[in-house]
């Protein structure tokens, strides 16, 4: 049984930056073609994807806010964290963390975290 | 601006069958299979379709199908708790990077 959990910060001001811990079980990162990514609701809109990263370590970015974002694992604890610098009150949202699966030629998401709101302000 | 388009709303009866679209392009829904993601009373999203696969535990009435540039997710003998909010979503190989729609507000009148 595949589960994932999220863990961070409730409030952050403007300017500082969040770390985001997924913490998951049932399945291991070092495992082919699975992966762990980030994707993020602020309230009331729609869902936007963040990052990825494979269980051979590959990541992906979103192209609009990979400046900002760092993802790694950490796969003898079996977590991903996520760093977004630079926090704006914009960025208030639900933060989801998602198990990605591999069929049909691409990767897909087959789990999700509960999520963890998060508010930037001072 | 989400990558994908998606109706902003869709309604039906109990025992209908319904029709959500998720239009894209020739470098995503073009290219790879698409997901859709349920998401009641803004509560975590659920996977209740991937290409034309029904995740375990999801009825079958539930499913996709694929044409061109365009993906459907087809919900036949509408029941009340599948009002909500739907997300299609794939990955673009110009971006690479996954892309969602703006989500479907499905209302079971």
């Amino acid at each position: 049984q595949i589960t994932l959990k999220e863990s961070g910060p409730t409030l952050v001001k403007p300017t500082q930056t969040l770390t985001l811990t997924c913490t998951f079980s049932g399945f291991s990162l070092s495992t082919g073609a699975v992966g762990v990514g980030w994707i993020r609701q602020p309230p009331g809109k729609a869902l936007e994807w963040l990052a990825l990263v494979y269980w051979d370590d590959d990541k992906r970015y979103s192209p609009s806010r990979k400046n900002r974002l760092t993802i790694t694992k950490d796969t003898s604890k079996n977590q991903v964290v996520l760093t977004m610098t630079n926090m704006d009150p914009v960025d208030t949202a639900t933060y989801y963390c998602a198990h990605y699966n591999y069929a049909s030629g691409s990767y897909y998401i087959d789990y999700w975290g509960q999520g963890t709101l998060v508010t930037v302000s001072s | 601006q989400s990558a994908l388009t998606q109706e902003a709303s869709v309604s039906g009866t109990v025992g209908q069958k319904v029709t959500l679209s998720c239009t894209g392009n020739n470098r995503n829904i073009g290219s790879y299979a698409v997901g859709w993601y349920q998401q009641i009373s803004h509560g975590a999203p659920k996977t209740v379709m991937f290409g034309k696969s029904l995740p375990s535990g999801i009825p079958d009435r539930f499913s996709g199908s694929k044409s061109g540039t365009t993906a459907s997710l087809t919900i036949s003998g509408l029941q009340p708790e599948d009002e909500a909010d739907y997300y299609c979503s794939t990955w673009d190989y110009s971006l690479s990077a996954q892309v969602f729609g703006g989500g479907t507000k499905l209302t079971v009148l």
